[in-house]
């Protein structure tokens, strides 16, 4: 496909259970980002990739929360030991650039949106 | 730590009634601001990146301008398919991430 896709779009998970969020982002596309958006609010940043590498995982609201992109396409955003408080809708981004310059623009996915009960 | 406030919070507009959406920004050094809109259920949708105060872009009815303090989004002579919520994001220097703002919420009623 031409844009972002996250799966699954929606998830309900019963308090203490771990899910797995996943992203594909645009082919080719070096950066990727995660972003947390609670209902009326605009999206939190979480944590950043280039290719394989996490380069800012400050974002991440607790050790419960963990990304990976082993080899710098797919990427995963796991939950642990889930609590009422991550419902929300996470949000996984991608964009062309590596960092400095023009074209930086992020392109969003779809978003999965999470309930925990 | 950058910010960016937004205003007003919600809209409501008369299709042809043309209006203008806010966003006020913190940030040290600015490499980008962005425009987004985003749709119920949707994620958002990449609208425009401005650079430089001074800098303006225009899509269809929508039009973004930046100054070194804030940005504009006029909305010229909407339509129902313009009702979303448009939201306004920066990106300093040293970082890659965006942080945004709450959003406009804008309904145009027929």
């Amino acid at each position: 496909g031409a844009g972002v896709s996250q799966s699954p779009r929606y998830k309900v998970a019963k308090r203490g259970q771990d899910v797995a969020l996943r992203c594909d982002p645009i082919s080719g596309h070096v950066s990727l980002f995660w972003y947390q958006q609670a209902l009326g609010q605009g999206p939190e940043f979480l944590t950043y990739f280039q290719n394989e590498a996490q380069l800012d995982k400050s974002g991440l609201p607790s050790d419960r929360f963990f990304a990976e992109r082993p080899e710098g396409s797919v990427s995963t955003l796991k939950i642990q030991r889930t609590q009422q408080e991550d419902s929300a809708v996470y949000l996984c981004a991608s964009s062309h650039a590596q960092g400095g310059g023009l074209n930086n623009e992020q392109f969003f996915g779809p978003g999965t949106r999470l309930t925990v009960l | 730590e950058d910010q960016v406030t937004q205003s007003p919070e919600a809209l409501r507009l008369q299709e042809g009634e043309s209006s203008s959406l806010n966003c006020s920004y913190t940030v040290s050094g600015l490499r980008g601001l962005f425009w987004y809109r985003q749709d119920p259920g949707k994620g958002p949708e990449f609208l425009f990146t401005l650079y430089s105060a001074g800098e303006e872009k225009e899509k269809e009815r929508l039009k973004a301008t930046l100054t070194k303090k804030e940005s504009f989004l006029h909305i010229t002579a909407p339509k129902p398919e313009d009702s979303a919520t448009y939201l306004c994001a920066v990106q300093g220097y040293g970082n890659n991430r965006l942080a945004f703002g709450k959003g406009n919420q804008v309904v145009v009623i027929p």
